[in-house]
């Protein structure tokens, strides 16, 4: 069964300060790894990683994917109160046919608190 | 464009009711998949829809069943409702999964579960 396991559960920091959350995955056939922000709505979508694309940027959150020691980083640098969230990341399996009918399992989530 | 649309927003529901849930894509995504997200669990998949078939289903019993309609609205239903069913119900939609595509999250429903 795939799983995701993410660390820490929570953090604490102020702002300006740079923060790393780590993903470590168990997948039998890895697709994608992927990483959302939750506030008190829906998770939305961040960074999509896979075997052709093991980093990505924007702005202040940096994402890589190590696909052969099984994990993925999400550094977010300068961070502002408004970096407060539930940090969410999850791996997309491949079935046979090279799809995942639609299946992300989800890691416990990591919550960032950006004191002022 | 339109974001993932859920209705209704919050339901308050007593122990052996019922309950329908309604997910509308974003325009020209055809897959939609719902979750479960509690705190204990966090995010579980329920089931995932592509033109109208139900081709993936997670670990959830029948009383959780869902179906698809031919404009890509989907609904998902809970019999026999238990106080266990009580969490936040997301549904989220896809272009295409045989491409890499993100899943993009509808702002889910709130079930309680009384």
């Amino acid at each position: 069964e795939d799983k995701v396991v993410q660390s820490p559960l929570s953090l604490v920091v102020h702002e300006g300060d740079t923060v790393t959350l780590n993903c470590s995955y168990e997948v039998t056939n890895f697709r994608s790894l992927l990483w959302y922000k939750q506030e008190k709505k829906a998770p939305t979508f961040l960074f999509m990683l896979t075997s052709s694309g093991i980093e990505k940027k924007s702005g202040r959150l940096s994402s890589i994917l190590d696909k052969k020691e099984l994990f993925s980083i999400l550094n977010i640098t300068a961070t502002q109160t408004g970096d407060s969230a539930i940090y969410l990341c999850a791996v997309e399996p491949k079935n046979a046919g090279g799809t995942s009918y639609g299946k992300l399992t989800f890691g416990q989530g990591t919550i960032l608190t950006v004191h002022p | 464009k339109a974001g993932v649309t859920q209705t209704p927003r919050y339901l308050i529901k007593t122990r052996g009711q019922q309950v329908t849930l309604s997910c509308s894509p974003i325009s020209g995504h055809r897959s939609v998949s719902w979750y479960q997200q509690t705190p204990g669990q966090g995010l579980q998949f329920l089931f995932e829809y592509f033109s109208e078939t139900q081709r993936n289903k997670g670990n959830f019993p029948g009383r959780f069943s869902g179906r698809q309609f031919s404009n890509s609205r989907s609904e998902m239903n809970v019999s026999t409702l238990e106080l266990g069913d009580s969490a936040l119900y997301l549904c989220a939609s896809t272009r295409d999964p045989q491409i890499y595509n993100e899943q993009f999250f509808g702002p889910g429903t709130r079930l309680t579960v009384l």
